[in-house]
Formats: C-alpha cells, structure tokens, sequence
C-alpha cells in the first residue's frame, strides 16, 4: 500500500527564515503529489500539485516544491517565512490510475514574529 | 461560491447516541471523501463515493455508516457513538474526470466530542 511519510512533525522558525518541509512518497509509477495548508480552525486548502512537467511547482504565497523521481521526494520550500506561514502542512499522494489521496500525518509549522 | 459545505460545525454528543453529519458541494464534482482528524494522525479516511449510488470503505470506517444521496450530497452516520469517535470531521470532493490529477476540495468540518 501506498505510504507518504513527513518526517517533520513540527517546526519552529523566526520570520524570514527559510523552509524546508520533506515529503516522502513510497509508491513507485506514476504518482499526483499535492501540498495542503490548514490554518488553525479552519480547513485544508490546497497549496500546490504536481502532476506532470516542470519538476519544480510554485504555488500560492511564495511556496514552491520540487518533485525528484529518484528520492521518491516532493519537499517543500519557502525562501523566507512570515508570521502567517503558522499552519499545519499536509503532503498528498495519489498513485497513477487511482483518485484516492494518501495524506502524511502533518507538520506543524510555528512562526515567531 | 459555497464549495463544500458541512454541517453541523460543532456537536457534542453523549455515548450510544446517533447522528448524521451532512455534506453538500455545489461544484459537480463526481467524487465525495469523509475523513476524520486526529492530533498527531493526519488525515484518515473513513468512507468515499466514486459517484452517486456508490461508496467504499476506507481506512476506518468501523463504527460509521454512509450515504451518497444524490450528487451534490453525501452524509455520515455514526449508529452508536463511542469516546474513540470524538474527533474532527471533514468532508472532501473532487472531480475525478482527470483519474488522479486534480485536487481535493475540503468542507470546514465539524467538531464532534463524544461524552
């Protein structure tokens, strides 16, 4: 079966440092990778996807992720965070022919002003 | 621009009650997901619906029961509520015309504590 692991579970930052979230997929075709980001209280909005093309995908607010085949891979990344960036960050996989998502268990993402 | 709407937001429930939670979305998509939030656990699948008149299990669908009433709507029942329900309940859908590509869209959940 299919497994996403993130292998930060929560992070502590200041404002304007740089992000680095991992995401590791365990299935080996062809895979859909997502990135979601819920707010405290309210509902998972999707950040960005990948799903073919360009390995490296921007997203809203500055995020960006980049997908690498040979790590089984899609780590997301933020030059410089800001106070708004604290949310809990989901990793999504969906194998090639299936619609159902795999989610990683979160990160929890803290940043200091 | 509804998108996915759930209802109730917040429930408090005593143990061996019943309740629906309902959810609609207004964006015909084909496929509808229930999935429940635990601290340090992700997101657990408990029942999807492909398209309406079906659905399948999840992960953890013991204790749950659904229904894909028409297109639009798709509800979970929990028969006998237990304290190991006491969680918090998202609703998702998706337009799977492209398989495995396109995004999932989430309801604002509901809050449920089981007494």
């Amino acid at each position: 079966a299919q497994s996403v692991s993130q292998h930060n579970h929560h992070v502590i930052l200041s404002e304007a440092a740089s992000l680095e979230l991992g995401c590791n997929y365990s299935y080996g075709g062809t895979v859909n990778l997502f990135w979601y980001v819920q707010y405290p209280g309210q509902h998972l909005q999707l950040l960005l996807k990948y799903f073919s093309g360009d390995p490296l995908v921007k997203g809203i607010k500055g995020f960006e992720a980049e997908f690498i085949k040979s790590k089984f891979s899609f780590n997301l990344r933020k030059p410089s965070v800001q106070w708004s960036d604290t949310a809990e960050y989901f990793c999504a996989a969906i194998s090639g022919g299936s619609y159902i998502p795999t989610f990683g268990r979160g990160t929890s993402l803290i940043v200091h002003p | 621009n509804a998108g996915v709407t759930q209802t109730p937001k917040f429930q408090v429930l005593k143990t061996g009650q019943s309740m629906t939670l309902q959810c609609a979305q207004d964006m015909n998509h084909n496929s509808m997901y229930w999935y429940r939030q635990d601290p340090g656990m992700g997101l657990r699948l408990i029942y999807y619906s492909a398209s309406e008149g079906t659905t399948d299990k999840g992960e953890v669908p013991n204790g749950y029961n659904v229904s894909r009433l028409n297109k639009r709507e798709f509800s979970l029942r929990l028969e006998s509520a237990a304290p190991s329900q006491t969680s918090v309940y998202f609703c998702a859908s998706s337009d799977t015309a492209g398989v495995g590509n396109q995004p999932q869209h989430f309801g604002d959940g509901t809050r449920l504590s089981i007494l």
